[in-house]
């Protein structure tokens, strides 16, 4: 059964201080990985996607890389704007399966 | 810019009624796609359509159907309310094979 997990659940930083969000996935059929900004009470808001291993995309302080097996996304020196639930999904036979989402919140 | 649209943002409705939510883009996108999303269940789809007057069982298909009438156009009827349909609403739209665009959401509530 196709499977993306997320992990942590929960992530507080220090404004400045960098980190890494993990999102691994078990699907068949494979089609693209996206990335996603979630604000409370509204609907998520699209980042980035990508296709294969290897690949990087970046936004801002944002960076997202790819593996056969995971994708990792990379916040550099985050500000307090950047405190969201961030989720990721994997496209799979035409469907977009998402993670639980790792929230993160940036204090001053 | 894509834009997706949703009916109402917050709605209040009795056990047994019929609800109608709406969903408007855009971009001409062929896929449409309605979710709902509770704390610690993630975002769960629950119909979606690949072109007009077409449509799919997603995951959580009961107590829910949509309607795709015009392409620009999906709406999600619940036919009998229940108060475990209490949710966020989200619809997105996308081309094939691609990201998905969500509107901003509708929250519902049945009491």
């Amino acid at each position: 059964e196709d499977q993306v997990t997320q992990s942590p659940e929960a992530l507080r930083l220090q404004e400045g201080e960098s980190s890494s969000l993990n999102c691994s996935y078990t699907v068949s059929g494979l089609r693209g990985l996206f990335w996603y900004r979630q604000d409370p009470g509204k609907g998520p808001e699209f980042l980035f996607t990508l296709y294969s291993a290897g690949e990087e995309k970046e936004k801002e302080r944002l960076k997202a890389t790819l593996t056969k097996k995971e994708s990792f996304l990379h916040i550099t020196a985050p500000k307090p704007e950047d405190s969201a639930t961030y989720l990721c999904a994997v496209l799979s036979w035409g469907k977009l399966q998402f993670g639980a989402g790792t929230q993160v919140v940036v204090t001053p | 810019d894509v834009k997706v649209t949703q009916s109402s943002r917050y709605l209040v409705k009795r056990t047994g009624e019929k609800v109608f939510l709406e969903c408007v883009q855009d971009m001409d996108h062929e896929n449409m796609f309605w979710y709902r999303q509770d704390p610690g269940l993630g975002l769960r789809l629950i119909y979606f359509s690949y072109d007009v007057k077409m449509k799919e069982k997603g995951d959580i298909p009961e107590g829910y159907s949509v309607s795709r009438e015009k392409k620009e156009r999906f709406s999600l009827i619940l036919e009998s309310a229940s108060t475990n349909q209490t949710s966020m609403y989200l619809c997105a739209s996308s081309l094939s094979g691609t990201e998905q665009f969500f509107g901003p959401g509708t929250r519902l509530t049945v009491l």
